[in-house]
């Protein structure tokens, strides 16, 4: 699987957009992105992932260039409550199993 | 309406012991998981069940014995506790074992060994 690139922190005020940027300049063309959060002493939590199209849903939008070698996730409207560790992952479609591989991600802390 | 609950959600124990982590989930998923994250926040797969049979198993002492009753169900079992073992372990499932499945966690079992 890709290694992926991501800023250890981020600050966003709040009601503004958060964007965390992911490099994964080693991407094969089978491997999709895929963003997680973990908020604190909470489970991991899904929130979108791509394979060539940016994706929009009701959590984030996802825009994925063109090349594939860097993604960035938005969130449209931070909110305190948005403040957690994001994680960017991309993985090889596989029938062997669906094993996910977290590196460090991003700390987002959203201030008032 | 938790989706995927874990219990205990804390467990404290002496090294030596033997104890279980139970995971249930009502989603309807067929593909279970456990993961490790240790004191550095790192997680990492351990395990993964789809339809209660194994599918990965990632470099895991066989002090770890996870154990599937049914689809809905995995459970964890680890055997001689060692002070390396504390840490937060986390069930998840997903609908298949493929990628394209996002996976549903639980909110961990925070283990401390004495």
């Amino acid at each position: 699987d890709a290694k992926t690139t991501q800023p250890p922190s981020m600050d966003c005020a709040e009601g503004r957009a958060a964007n965390l940027p992911c490099n994964h300049s080693t991407i094969s063309g089978n491997e999709y992105v895929y963003w997680y959060r973990q908020i604190h002493s909470q489970g991991p939590q899904y929130i979108i992932h791509g394979l060539k199209n940016n994706e929009t849903n009701e959590m984030a939008s996802l825009i994925i260039t063109e090349d594939r070698k860097s993604s960035t996730l938005i969130l449209p409207h931070a909110t305190l409550r948005d403040t957690a560790v994001y994680y960017c992952i991309v993985r090889v479609a596989s029938n062997a199993g669906n094993m996910l591989t977290f590196g460090g991600g991003t700390r987002l802390m959203v201030k008032p | 309406d938790t989706a995927v609950s874990q219990t205990p959600k804390y467990l404290v124990t002496q090294m030596g012991n033997d104890k279980s982590i139970k995971c249930e989930q009502n989603l309807g998923h067929d593909t279970m998981y456990w993961y490790k994250q240790d004191s550095k926040k790192f997680l990492k797969i351990m395990f993964s069940y789809n339809n209660k049979e194994l599918i990965i198993n990632e470099t895991v002492p066989n002090r770890f014995s996870p154990k599937s009753p049914d689809k809905a169900h995995l459970n964890l079992h680890i055997n001689s506790l060692e002070l390396g073992d504390s840490a937060v372990y986390f069930c998840a499932s997903s609908q298949g074992s493929g990628t394209n499945q996002p996976q549903h966690f639980g909110d961990g079992t925070r283990l401390s060994i004495l």
